[in-house]
């Protein structure tokens, strides 16, 4: 079966500091990746989703990067941390294909001080 | 543009109580329409998608959605609700520019009165 796992779980960093959080996915082979992020109280916004090796889309405009250097392999990035990049980080897989459902990983709470 | 409304922001029942979260959506074809389960802190958990055919559809945890074209909407239903199920709960379709995207609504917050 398959799984996706993320870390780390939380993490708490000063403003101006660099990011880095990685995404794996196990059981398949070539997913469709993505990462979100859910500010406290609010929805799901997309920022990135990649359909293959070093294939990355960014959604909407910002200080953070993506980067998929392994078929199976997520990371999120940023240079230099915001106070309002603060939240909750959510990496999913879904099946290549059309109509493909999306699962999700446990998360990662950041918090920019 | 495409869109998923949920207009419940929170909803609370009795435990035993039936339940039932609303979900509208937007779309200028054939939907195909998710529901999701977030527990505090917690990732999101697939639990029913209706990608076409029969418009019931059943779910893992005793859930069920019903896509009813007419009134664009994809409601989500329980017959009798468990304090376990006290949780955020999204809707999601996927999005007509790209086949592998989705659109989530807002959310609906549970609460389960014991």
């Amino acid at each position: 079966s398959q799984t996706i796992h993320q870390w780390p779980a939380t993490l708490v960093q000063p403003v101006g500091s660099p990011l880095s959080l990685e995404c794996t996915v196990e059981g398949t082979s070539n997913p469709n990746l993505y990462w979100y992020r859910q500010a406290a109280g609010r929805g799901l916004q997309l920022l990135f989703y990649s359909v293959g090796i070093g294939q990355i889309s960014s959604e909407v405009p910002q200080n953070l990067s993506a980067s998929r250097p392994q078929d199976r392999q997520f990371i999120l990035s940023s240079k230099k941390l915001l106070l309002s990049d603060s939240g909750f980080y959510l990496c999913a897989w879904s099946p290549q294909g059309a109509r493909a459902e999306q699962y999700f990983g446990p998360g990662t709470r950041l918090t920019v001080t | 543009a495409q869109s998923v409304t949920q207009p419940d922001i929170h909803i609370t029942v009795s435990e035993g109580a039936s339940l039932e979260l609303r979900c509208n959506y937007s779309y200028g074809a054939t939907p195909y329409l998710f529901w999701y389960v977030q527990s505090p802190g917690q990732g999101l958990q697939l639990l029913l998608k209706y990608f076409s055919g029969d418009t019931l559809v059943q779910g893992i945890k005793g859930f069920e959605a019903e896509f009813k074209r007419s009134q664009s909407s994809f409601n989500l239903r329980k017959p009798s609700v468990h304090w376990s199920d006290a949780a955020e709960y999204f809707c999601a379709v996927g999005r007509m520019d790209s086949s592998y995207k989705l659109i989530f609504g807002s959310g609906t917050r549970l609460l389960v009165r014991p």
